[in-house]
């Protein structure tokens, strides 16, 4: 059973930073395109960022480019994503996900809290 | 850049039929993958349709997806109403970015 787990959350002051992982089991990490997700408290699915299977193709959303870097290392079976200048919208669970397919995600972890606030 | 917009809530009575349509402004439905996922409350995303009409194993045939060319629209159907499907529902396309619809919150009543 292929599973994703999540770590790294926190509550973080404003400008402040993260790394987030997470973990493959089940599955040789570096067959799947990955994604990190985020949902706000009582909002919707908002994707982040996206690295293909051998990291050399990364894509961000507007809202993070610049201030996230998503980066991964197959032989640890791991993703990460480093929050820079951490802002209260980005308080939210965020969710790492994957496939074998570029286009959707197929698998997900159970998300990881992130808190930004003073 | 394009956008999904989904309605916000459906409901309707056990064993009954509900479809929660999904449109695209922005580009064309048919050129990338229309993919629809469950949350329930409290847990993280499932797949239950991927490639517009394709059901990953485990999810029961009571689930069905469809494109719309003419209305630049995706639909999920869910028919023979459980209250286990009781949850909200995203649609998910590409084209240089990954976009989520708003959600559905489906009431089994």
């Amino acid at each position: 059973e292929v599973q994703l787990v999540e770590s790294g959350g926190n509550l973080v002051q404003p400008g402040g930073s993260l790394r987030l992982s997470c973990v493959a089991s089940g599955v040789t990490l570096s067959r799947y395109w990955m994604h990190w997700v985020r949902q706000a408290p009582g909002k919707g699915l908002v994707w982040v960022s996206r690295i293909n299977s051998d990291g050399s193709s990364k894509i961000y959303a507007d809202s993070v480019k610049g201030r996230f870097s998503i980066s991964r290392d197959n032989a640890k079976n791991t993703m990460y994503l480093q929050m820079n200048s951490l802002r209260a919208e980005d308080t939210a669970i965020y969710y790492c996900s994957g496939g074998y397919k570029y286009y959707y995600m197929d698998v997900w972890g159970k998300g990881t809290t992130v808190t930004v606030s003073s | 850049k394009f956008t999904l917009t989904q309605p916000h809530s459906v409901s309707e009575s056990p064993g009954k039929t509900v479809t929660i349509s999904c449109t695209r402004s922005g580009g064309n439905i048919a050129n990338n993958y229309v993919q629809w996922y469950q949350q329930r409350p409290g847990s993280s995303p499932t797949t239950v349709i991927y490639e517009d009409d394709q059901r990953p194993s485990g999810v029961p045939d009571r689930f069905s997806g469809s494109i719309d060319s003419s209305s630049n629209s995706a639909s999920l159907t869910i028919s023979g109403l459980k209250a286990e499907d009781e949850a909200d529902y995203y649609c998910q396309s590409h084209d240089t970015s990954w976009v989520f619809g708003g959600g559905t919150r489906v009431t089994v009543l």
